[in-house]
């Protein structure tokens, strides 16, 4: 089956700290990765994406790199803000069959000034 | 990219009553997915609804429990119904293929 294992939570940092939240997957076929923000009082937004092995999604400062030999998609930051302070989930979809998203367990993150 | 209206935002709701959550999408779309979003917990899939045929269940989920409509190709209802404590959840629709677009969701009570 598919499945996403995310990092736990919640993660508290200082403005200007690096962030890595780890993500690892397992799926049956050749899935894309996606990391999806819902910031606090808002719908789920998508932050970035990778759809092949070796790709680099990038959005405002946060990458993540399809990593198919560890089965990993990471999300980093070199320099957070307070502005990031949000819920991260990361996401797999089989794009073939039947294409249903499946989601991490969301990682709550706190940035302090 | 889809923009995707829902509601009720949140609403309070008796036990044993039933709450209906509209979805509408600016655009036609084949696909829509209801999930269900639980205190401190990730997202999980309810049902994914087709225009024009019954909308498929995941495990854990019934069609007693949670119909589903979608008359036309940019709209569908979830009901929850005969609402339990247990229910008290954040409810979204999404719709996309290769990126997935999300309502703002429905944050629902039971009391």
């Amino acid at each position: 089956g598919n499945s996403v294992t995310q990092m736990e939570g919640p993660v508290t940092l200082s403005e200007e700290a690096f962030l890595t939240i780890n993500c690892t997957y397992t799926a049956t076929g050749y899935p894309s990765l996606f990391w999806y923000v819902q910031y606090p009082g808002e719908g789920l937004q998508l932050l970035l994406k990778a759809t092949k092995a070796d790709d680099k999604g990038s959005n405002k400062g946060f990458e993540a790199t399809y990593r198919k030999e560890t089965t990993s998609f990471h999300l980093e930051k070199g320099s957070v803000q307070v502005s990031d302070s949000a819920v991260y989930f990361c996401a797999s979809r089989i794009i073939q069959g039947a294409q249903k998203l499946v989601f991490g367990q969301g990682t709550r993150l706190t940035i302090n000034p | 990219s889809a923009v995707i209206s829902q509601k009720p935002s949140r609403d309070i709701c008796q036990r044993g009553t039933s709450l209906t959550i509209q979805c509408q999408v600016d655009s036609q779309v084949t696909m829509m997915f209801w999930y269900r979003q639980q205190p401190g917990q990730s997202l999980t899939l309810i049902a994914t609804a087709n225009q024009g045929s019954e909308a498929t269940y995941e495990s854990g989920f019934v069609i007693d429990k949670f119909p589903i409509s979608r008359p036309n190709l940019t709209f569908s209802t979830l009901t929850v119904s005969n609402l339990s404590p247990e229910d008290s959840s954040i409810y979204l629709c999404s719709v996309g293929w290769g990126e997935a677009f999300f309502g703002q969701g429905t944050r629902l009570t039971v009391v």
